[in-house]
């Protein structure tokens, strides 16, 4: 059963764009949202991360907001660029469990 | 730092072959991961390590078999594995195990690409 579901699974954005990925979860007792960031052939970099008591966090250029009541979250990329092209995974985490993936979301920025 | 390395960074191996992946952290996390992941899929669990114990295994085949020698060590043996074993295989370290989430945040490495002929 996937408790986290990703969309969109791929996305093409111009140069300057905003990308936007989205998660919605089901499992309450999850209680913080991390954010991945992959290029290919290397691992996962953790890019920003999330608590459900606050509904939106940014750094930089990368954005989470946050809706606990529907059990969702998104991130946004301002002013896309072409070195954000990489695959995006959402995940979630509780206290005595593993991070639960989302399916990844591969972006593409185009020039 | 929240820099986790891993060696090598490519392996081809025949299914007949032993070898062994590593994995090293200099974060003090007592918590130690081995992921697979293949092509256009998020990465899967294969097995936990808290405190240099043997905490999860994901009903890994036991021709992987882990290994944690120190708090900052990991490593992999593989043995006679098939070809669809294949894959970028991911370590990952975290502060704690079983604890807020934030403590569980979990930092990956560049990984090992595998390929088994």
């Amino acid at each position: 059963q996937q408790q986290v579901k990703q969309s969109p699974q791929s996305l093409i954005v111009q140069k300057g764009g905003i990308s936007i990925i989205n998660c919605a979860y089901e499992n309450t007792a999850f209680d913080y949202f991390p954010w991945y960031q992959q290029f290919p052939g290397k691992g996962p970099a953790l890019l920003i991360a999330i608590r459900p008591d606050v509904s939106e966090k940014k750094e930089g250029r990368f954005t989470i907001s946050f809706n606990k009541s529907a059990k969702q979250f998104s991130l946004h990329i301002m002013d896309s660029q072409p070195g954000d092209s990489a695959t995006y995974f959402c995940a979630a985490i509780h206290a005595g469990n593993m991070l639960t993936f989302g399916g990844g979301t591969r972006l593409m920025v185009k020039p | 730092d929240t820099e986790v390395t891993q060696t090598p960074k490519h392996l081809v191996m025949g299914m007949t072959n032993k070898k062994s992946l590593k994995c090293e952290q200099h974060m003090g996390h007592r918590a130690m991961y081995w992921y697979k992941q293949k092509a256009k899929k998020p990465p899967e669990l294969m097995f936990v390590y808290s405190y240099e114990k043997l905490s999860i295994n994901e009903s890994v085949p036991s021709r992987f078999s882990p290994e944690c020698p120190n708090s900052s060590l990991l490593n992999l043996h593989l043995h006679a594995l098939q070809p669809e074993d294949s894959a970028l295989y991911l370590c990952a370290s975290s502060q704690e195990l079983a604890v807020a989430g934030i403590l569980s945040t979990q930092y990956f490495g560049p990984g090992t690409r595998l390929t088994v002929l």
